[in-house]
């Protein structure tokens, strides 16, 4: 199996502009995960998705982040605009949803896009 | 809400040396716990893992006990080498939650 696939794999970008992060989960896994990785801040949870639809997107920091998951197979984190603060490394995370404990296989990651916002 | 305490770092041992970092957790239900590795520039990668109390995960010679009375979950190995250094997250999933809840991290580095 490939794992979770992520592109680009480093973004650099001026203050303002639209910046679109992908992902691929591994094929049959219903969840998906978005995280975000700081020093100062560690990671942080974004965004999951359930078979496609978002479960819980409390810790979306803005109105300037979305995230979508057209298919099982795709699924997109966007900045627009994107500022400075928002330079950290973000993780795509997959995971099966099968029987009564669906997460007790942990999350599979994938090997993160370094965002870098001038 | 569930949390997780990791010891701060860094810890920086000698090759060969004992190793441990603490975890310790809250979470109201049954949780399943994890211990993740980060190598340099990579993701996070699942290196063991216990689902219930006095299970004991365990994997390329490290190993944690799920202790429910003290509520811990401390990684260790026995002689760490210079590859282990990376920085180690521990993690839990609670009963009906479905993302898991991560402790801060903690870097090992290991000199040769």
């Amino acid at each position: 199996d490939a794992g979770v696939i992520q592109s680009p794999r480093h973004e650099v970008t001026e203050m303002g502009q639209e910046v679109t992060l992908r992902c691929k989960p591994i094929s049959g896994h219903d969840y998906l995960f978005w995280y975000r990785q700081t020093m100062m801040r560690g990671l942080e949870l974004l965004i999951y998705f359930n078979n496609n639809v978002p479960i819980d997107d409390s810790g979306m920091p803005e109105d300037r982040f979305s995230a979508k998951m057209p298919n099982a197979s795709f699924s997109t984190l966007k900045i627009q605009p994107s500022e400075p603060r928002d330079s950290a490394v973000y993780f795509c995370a997959s995971s099966p949803g099968q029987g009564p404990s669906p997460l007790q296989n942990g999350e599979f990651f994938g090997p993160g896009t370094r965002l870098t916002v001038l | 809400g569930d949390s997780v305490t990791q010891m701060e770092g860094p810890v920086t041992l000698s090759e060969e040396a004992f190793l441990t970092i603490n975890c310790t957790y809250t979470a109201t239900g049954y949780p399943s716990l994890f211990w993740y590795v980060q190598y340099p520039g990579e993701g996070l990668q699942l290196l063991l893992k216990a689902t219930k109390a006095d299970d004991k995960g365990s994997n390329k010679g490290f190993e944690a006990t799920y202790r429910k009375e003290t509520t811990s979950f401390h990684l260790e190995k026995g002689s760490v080498q210079v590859s282990d250094s990376a920085v180690y997250f521990c993690a839990l999933v609670d009963t009906g939650r479905r993302a898991l809840t991560f402790g801060s991290g903690t870097r090992l580095q290991v000199q040769p």
